[in-house]
């Protein structure tokens, strides 16, 4: 079946940091792929997605590139801000089925 | 916009109780799901409704889960009775259909269940 694996956390950054997320996924077809932020006390929501391959998704000053070559998703961004401190989700569409990995808590210090 | 509404957040109850969580997705979306999500894991999916129709549960421990969308709006996820392994954050989440990776699912804040 579909599966997500991402890279394990916690991770804790300095403010204004580079950070990168990787996400590599097992699928069948053409999935969709997602990332998902979760902000302490809030729900799931979406940050960015891709629909095929070579797309780049973009949001809030993150990216993402689904490369089907290597099954690949990861989430970077140039600067970070405490406020980015969160559990990011990826995710991948498939067969109406959304499959998450297992997240990743990010903490950004000042 | 209102999002989609889950109740209550929290919930602590003793094994073998029954328990029963509550959600009101955002008005115009057709498909509901409930999701699981276990400490330190994603949200893995229970079950989905187009409109009052479950169209998937084949994840569903359907010897002491049960699910209704009895108008195709709000819905109620029902355990009886609880063991102490459903402990975990209960997701409800709404998309205006469920074909596309395009149609965004919104979640909800999630119910925590605790059972002692």
């Amino acid at each position: 079946g579909d599966s997500v694996t991402q890279m394990e956390g916690p991770v804790t950054l300095s403010e204004e940091a580079f950070l990168t997320i990787n996400c590599t996924y097992t699928a069948t077809g053409y999935p969709s792929l997602f990332w998902y932020v979760q902000y302490p006390g809030e729900g799931l929501q979406l940050l960015l997605k891709a629909t095929k391959a070579d797309d780049k998704g973009s949001n809030k000053g993150f990216e993402a590139t689904y490369r089907k070559e290597t099954t690949s998703f990861h989430l970077e961004k140039g600067s970070v801000q405490v406020s980015d401190s969160a559990v990011y989700f990826c995710a991948l569409f498939n067969d109406y089925k959304l499959s998450f990995g297992a997240g990743t808590t990010v903490t950004v210090r000042a | 916009e209102a999002g989609v509404v889950q109740s209550p957040r929290y919930k602590i109850i003793e094994k073998k109780q029954p328990v029963a969580f509550w959600c009101n997705p955002i008005s115009g979306h057709n498909t509901l799901y409930w999701y699981l999500q276990n400490l330190g894991q994603g949200p893995e999916l229970l079950i989905r409704y187009e409109n009052e129709e479950a169209v998937d549960d084949s994840q569903l421990p359907k010897d002491r889960f049960s699910a209704e969308r009895l108008k195709g709006v709000d819905s109620t996820l029902k355990i009886q009775p609880a063991e102490l392994g459903d402990s975990a954050v209960y997701l409800c989440a709404s998309s205006k259909t469920s074909g596309s990776a395009m149609d965004t699912q919104y979640f909800g804040p999630g119910t925590r269940l605790t059972v002692l």
